[in-house]
C-alpha cells in the first residue's frame, strides 16, 4: 500500500528537549515536504526537499532542520523546540509535476 | 494580500442541497490547482485536481477554473453529512511547490 508514514503520531515534551519527527514514503517520490497547522492559519511548509542531498527553506524553517539522505525519509528535526513549536505537523510527498501530494497522519507536538 | 484566499466560514448548506466553494490566488503563473478535504485532526486527502479552464467533474465533486479571474470553486452536489470538513484549495507555484488557502468549514445540516 502507498503511503506517508509519520512517527511518533503523538508527543509531549518540554522546552529544550531535541527530538525528531520521521517521515517514510515508499512510492519512491523525489519531492517531499514537511508542514506544520495551526488554527486559522491552514498549512505552512517549513523545509522541502526536491531529491537527495537536496532540501530547501519553506515559508516557516525558524528552529527546525531537516535532512535527506536517502530518497525515502525525510526526518523533521526540533533541535531546542519551544512552545511556539506546538502544532500538528504533516510530511508530504508527490511524484513532482502536476501530481498530488500524499500526506502521512500527522504528528501532534505539544512542547511545555 | 494572501496569494491564496478562501473564506474560512463556516459555510451551512442543508442535505441534499448543492455546496459551493471558492478560491481566489493571485499568482497568475500557478497552472495547477488542487482541492482538499481533511477532517478535524486528520491530514488532508485530495478530492480533485484541475488544470485547464472550465469545469471538471468527478462523481458529487465538479471544480471550475477560471484563470482570467484567478478563481478556482469546487462544488458539491447532494450534499451529505459526512461533506462536513474543512476544505483547502491550493495552488502550485514551481518547484512542486503548492501554496495553500487556510481552508473553509463546511457543514452539512441534516
Amino acid at each position: 500500500e502507498a503511503q506517508v508514514t509519520q512517527n511518533p503520531r503523538y508527543l509531549i515534551t518540554v522546552t529544550g528537549k531535541k527530538l525528531t519527527v520521521t517521515c517514510s514514503q515508499n512510492m519512491n517520490h523525489e519531492y517531499m515536504s514537511w508542514y506544520r497547522q495551526d488554527p486559522g492559519l491552514g498549512l505552512r511548509q517549513i523545509y522541502y526537499s526536491m531529491n537527495v542531498e537536496v532540501t530547501d527553506k519553506g515559508d516557516v524553517p525558524e528552529g527546525y532542520k531537516v535532512s535527506r539522505k536517502e530518497k525515502r525519509n525525510f526526518p523533521l528535526i526540533l533541535e531546542s523546540p519551544s512552545p511556539n513549536q506546538t502544532s500538528l505537523y504533516f510530511c508530504a510527498s508527490t511524484l513532482g509535476g502536476r501530481q498530488p501530494q500524499h500526506f502521512g497522519d500527522g504528528t501532534r507536538l505539544s512542547i511545555l | 494580500q494572501k496569494e491564496v484566499e478562501q473564506n474560512s466560514g463556516p459555510l451551512s448548506v442543508p442535505e441534499g442541497a448543492i455546496a459551493s466553494l471558492n478560491c481566489t490566488y493571485s499568482d497568475r503563473g500557478s497552472q495547477s490547482f488542487f482541492w482538499y478535504r481533511q477532517y478535524s485532526g486528520k491530514s488532508p486527502e485530495l478530492i480533485m485536481s484541475i488544470y485547464s479552464n472550465g469545469d471538471k467533474e468527478d462523481g458529487r465533486f465538479t471544480a471550475q477554473l477560471n484563470k482570467a479571474s484567478q478563481y478556482v470553486s469546487l462544488l458539491i452536489r447532494d450534499s451529505q453529512p459526512s461533506d462536513s470538513a474543512t476544505y483547502l484549495c491550493a495552488g502550485e507555484k514551481g518547484n512542486y511547490q503548492l501554496i495553500w488557502g487556510a481552508g473553509t468549514k463546511l457543514i452539512i445540516k441534516p
